[in-house]
């Protein structure tokens, strides 16, 4: 059973659109919810982070919401721009030394100009 | 930004050989970590290590694998002897303290044949 979900798999917007990605998680421990972007051949790098304290992030033309009670969070890209195409990963963990990051399968954006 | 530098981008070997990932973590960061990602699937979570010790370990880490990082040089991860599904792209990250962001490489891809 995937610890982390996301959806939709991939995703397609014209330039100027907000993209919504969304995620979902099994273990309520988890408190701390990176979004990773990977563009192909590099490795992921962080885009903007949630603690479960909160229940919204804002970054620029990224912004991320967060619902502990049902488990869920959504990552808007406002304006998004053809060079935000990648693919976006949701992760989570227990935010501590020891744990690792569980990683969701990705969803893959591509925006049109 | 900080870079994590993985050393090759490519390798391929037979199996039951051995075969060793070399991973560059970012200068004065203090936790180092593997995860493995299949093409298709997710990212997973090997192994962490600090202070010269595996802090924590997933299922996926077998018996054949090995970490160390002797003497501040690169962290290691070393498989002996490899196996068909050990086919996989393999990231490693550092971090700084706990909670701080997680940096990643861009990945050895690892083919056994």
């Amino acid at each position: 059973q995937q610890q982390v979900r996301q959806s939709p798999q991939s995703l397609t917007v014209w330039e100027g659109e907000t993209a919504i990605l969304n995620c979902s998680y099994e273990d309520s421990t988890f408190n701390y919810f990176p979004w990773y972007q990977q563009f192909p051949g590099e490795g992921p790098a962080l885009l903007i982070s949630i603690r479960s304290v909160s229940d919204k992030k804002e970054d620029g033309r990224f912004t991320i919401f967060f619902n502990k009670r049902e488990k869920k969070l959504s990552l808007h890209i406002t304006d998004s721009q053809p060079g935000d195409s990648a693919t976006y990963f949701c992760a989570a963990t227990l935010n501590n030394y020891a744990q690792g990051l569980t990683f969701g399968l990705g969803t893959r954006v591509s925006v049109f100009p | 930004g900080p870079k994590v530098l993985q050393i090759p981008s490519h390798q391929i070997i037979d199996m039951g050989q051995m075969v060793t990932l070399n991973c560059d973590p970012v200068s004065n960061h203090l936790y180092f970590y593997w995860y493995k990602q299949i093409l298709g699937q997710q990212m997973e979570f090997l192994v962490n290590f600090y202070n010269g010790k595996v802090m924590e370990k997933s299922k996926l880490f077998k018996d054949q694998f090995s970490v160390e990082r002797p003497d501040g040089s690169y962290f290691t991860l070393k498989i002996q002897p490899t196996a068909l599904e050990d086919s996989a792209v393999y990231f490693c990250a550092s971090s700084g303290q706990p909670g701080t962001e997680v940096f990643f490489g861009k990945g050895t891809r690892l083919t056994v044949v």
